[in-house]
């Protein structure tokens, strides 16, 4: 079955740490994006890329890194530069420049900073 | 930049009752808005997509409706069940990027 494969499902990062969380899609779509979902608070986008070797800052890129070497993988790196990083990380693609396909989402990788 | 908001925040009612959601945009502009649906510790599922151009759409016990002039969509879910419960997530479409609201928790009682 075609989907998105996030992992690990839990992370803890220590202080001071960069960690790597794993997107992975099978669906053959261009875009792909990280969200971070905080309690009470809407999905906010950190970043996205349209097609591979590229990708843009979302609304919250700040302590973020990403790479989109291949079209199935966009992995979001949280460096020791993001002061709060306890969240709930989203991956979500979608086919580039065709609305009438909604956007497709992992299930999560919950970030918590021990 | 978008805003979205989704009211109330919380509902809860007797299962079989019909559950209205409501979710706004201030940002007309949309190529389409989306609903989508998530449990507890989960990650999104979608549920419903309507294009900018659809006045509503329809999957099962499930109907949303978009009116785009006022910024508004509305999801409809009839008759509902214990399982409904979750919180419901409305999304708006713009320049290929999504913006959220907070979201409906909803409680169906059994």
């Amino acid at each position: 079955d075609g989907g998105i494969t996030q992992s690990p499902k839990y992370l803890f990062r220590k202080e001071g740490q960069n960690v790597t969380l794993s997107c992975e899609q099978n669906l053959n779509h261009d875009a792909m994006y990280w969200y971070r979902q905080d309690p009470g608070q809407g999905l906010r986008l950190i970043y996205y890329s349209q097609i591979v070797n590229d990708f843009q800052k979302g609304d919250i890129a700040e302590g973020y890194s990403v790479s989109r070497e291949k079209k199935e993988s966009f992995p979001l790196t949280v460096t020791s530069a993001q002061k709060n990083p306890t969240a709930f990380y989203l991956c979500a693609s979608s086919p580039r420049g065709q609305v009438d396909y909604g956007y497709t989402f992992g299930s999560g990788t919950r970030l918590t900073v021990v | 930049k978008q805003e979205v908001t989704q009211i109330p925040a919380a509902l809860s009612v007797p299962e079989g009752e019909n559950l209205v959601l409501n979710c706004s945009f201030t940002d007309s502009a949309i190529y389409n808005l989306q609903w989508f649906r998530q449990d507890p510790g989960k990650g999104l599922t979608s549920l419903l997509l309507i294009q900018s151009s659809q006045r509503e759409q329809t999957s099962g016990r499930l109907n949303a409706s978009l009116d785009k002039s006022s910024g508004r969509s509305t999801l409809y879910i009839a008759a509902s069940q214990p399982g409904d419960s979750a919180t419901y997530l409305c999304a708006a479409n713009n320049d290929y990027k999504l913006s959220f609201g907070a979201g409906t928790t909803v409680t169906v009682r059994a």
